[in-house]
């Protein structure tokens, strides 16, 4: 099976800017989460998506948003981008949030540059 | 609320040298998973070993071992014959089995294998 991929792979954007990273899952995964990586703050849950619906939400301002279509790829946008928003997206995917089903596996990221 | 954390910042051995990174964390769950990932200069964070710890022996997968103590609330990894493709951050998390599952992540430790 192919693994999670994401788009685009780099990106650069002026603050107050918004924009829109783009992941899909493995195929037959149906749960989608998205984490953002920073050198000073580590790696950070910004929230999960199963069947469309957001079921997990970490604690980001409502800048960061998400959303999942019917066949599980997700999106997620941040709007008026700041320059604290530089960082590697990661996204991660696993077969459902059943129990036994709790691995998750990584897309390659999305590097965000803010200037 | 959980927390991961990992003392070594960085390590460094010899190729074929045994090398263990530590890793403690802090629940008041009964049941949870633990994980350990490699992230690659690429970034791609990848898979590397997994724990249930409702059961008591040790996952092993090929040259990677844990060691498990759930009472200690320790989670170390053991590399043996280590190789230069070991070279990597290697990141311990940790999953609830229940409620809002996401992983948390202690800061990394940095790992060099030296030829």
């Amino acid at each position: 099976k192919a693994g999670v991929t994401q788009t685009p792979r780099y990106l650069i954007k002026t603050r107050g800017q918004q924009v829109t990273l783009s992941c899909s899952p493995i195929s037959g995964h149906r749960s989608v989460s998205w984490y953002q990586q920073t050198p000073g703050q580590g790696l950070q849950f910004l929230f999960e998506y199963f069947s469309e619906t957001q079921r997990n939400k970490g604690n980001f301002p409502g800048r960061f948003s998400g959303r999942q279509f019917s066949n599980s790829r997700s999106e997620m946008n941040v709007s008026t981008l700041e320059l604290g928003d530089s960082a590697l997206y990661l996204c991660a995917s696993r077969e459902s949030v059943a129990s036994g089903q709790e691995t998750q596996y990584f897309g390659p990221g999305t590097r965000l540059l803010v200037l | 609320a959980q927390t991961v954390t990992q003392s070594q910042p960085e390590m460094s051995v010899q190729e074929a040298e045994t090398v263990t990174l530590s890793c403690t964390y802090d629940t008041s769950e009964s049941n949870y998973y633990l994980f350990w990932y490699k992230q690659p200069p690429s970034r791609q964070m990848i898979l590397v070993i997994r724990q249930e710890a409702y059961k008591q022996q040790n996952a092993t997968e090929n040259r990677f071992s844990v060691n498990f103590q759930k009472a200690a609330k320790s989670f170390s990894l053991k590399i043996s014959d280590s190789q230069l493709g070991d070279t990597a951050m290697y990141f311990c998390a940790f999953m609830k089995d229940q409620g809002a599952q996401k992983l948390v992540f202690g800061q990394g430790t940095r790992l060099t294998i030296n030829p």
